[in-house]
């Protein structure tokens, strides 16, 4: 049964500490995605890669977030230096690009909680 | 940008009962998706739409993309307890950026037993 998979589940850090979260997609997809969701704003896409180029950051703050894709299994999400309000619930998501048709597979997400 | 609205935003039904749920756009999607996410997890995909019109079923849940391309209802038919959880709609647009899913802002569904 595949699935998508993230690494912390959860993670409590302080004001000012980096904050690396790792994803490993479904064997065989070529898109990754980072989303991130809160009470008040609900899933926000952060960044979107297909074959490992990011082809969309465009929602994630570029001052102290950063993804990346160092492998076609390992996707990472990077908060440096972390606020209070990046507590959140991160998930990663994969999904196989065939043209228009395409199906996001999440994953278990990381609680973030910075304080 | 684009926005779904998803209605209702939660329901209290007795067990048993049928659940209708939808989500409109002012935006034509070519995909629709509904995810139910329970407790502590992430969205778990329950049923993928791909053509306008189409009517797509998986065990006793039925969804539909409207003919307009712009909207889409889910059904729970004789709901149980373990239907309990959010459920989201979501719709996919070819852009120049690929796929994206725009999310709606969820359905709470509570069953009472």
């Amino acid at each position: 049964d595949a699935r998508v998979t993230q690494t912390p589940r959860h993670k409590v850090t302080e004001m000012g500490q980096e904050v690396t979260m790792r994803c490993q997609p479904i064997l065989g997809h070529n898109t990754v995605f980072w989303y991130r969701q809160t009470m008040m704003q609900g899933l926000e896409l952060l960044a979107y890669f297909r074959n490992r180029a990011p082809l969309d950051d465009s929602g994630m703050p570029k001052d102290r977030f950063s993804a990346e894709m160092p492998d076609a299994t390992l996707a990472t999400l990077k908060i440096q230096p972390s606020e209070p309000r990046d507590s959140a619930v991160y998930f990663c998501a994969s999904g196989l690009d065939r043209g228009n048709q395409e199906t996001q597979y999440f994953g278990p997400g990381t609680r973030l909680l910075v304080l | 940008g684009q926005q779904l609205n998803q209605s209702p935003q939660s329901m209290f039904i007795q067990e048993g009962e049928d659940v209708s749920m939808n989500c409109t756009s002012s935006s034509i999607f070519n995909t629709w998706l509904w995810y139910k996410q329970d407790p502590g997890e992430g969205p778990v995909l329950l049923i993928a739409l791909y053509k306008a019109g189409e009517l797509t079923s998986n065990g006793r849940l039925t969804a539909q993309f409207g003919i307009t391309r712009k909207d889409s209802f889910l059904n729970i038919s004789a709901s149980i307890p373990s239907d309990v959880g959010i459920y989201f709609c979501a719709g996919q647009s070819v852009s120049e950026y690929g796929n994206k899913l725009v999310f709606g802002a969820g359905t709470i569904l509570r069953v009472k037993s």
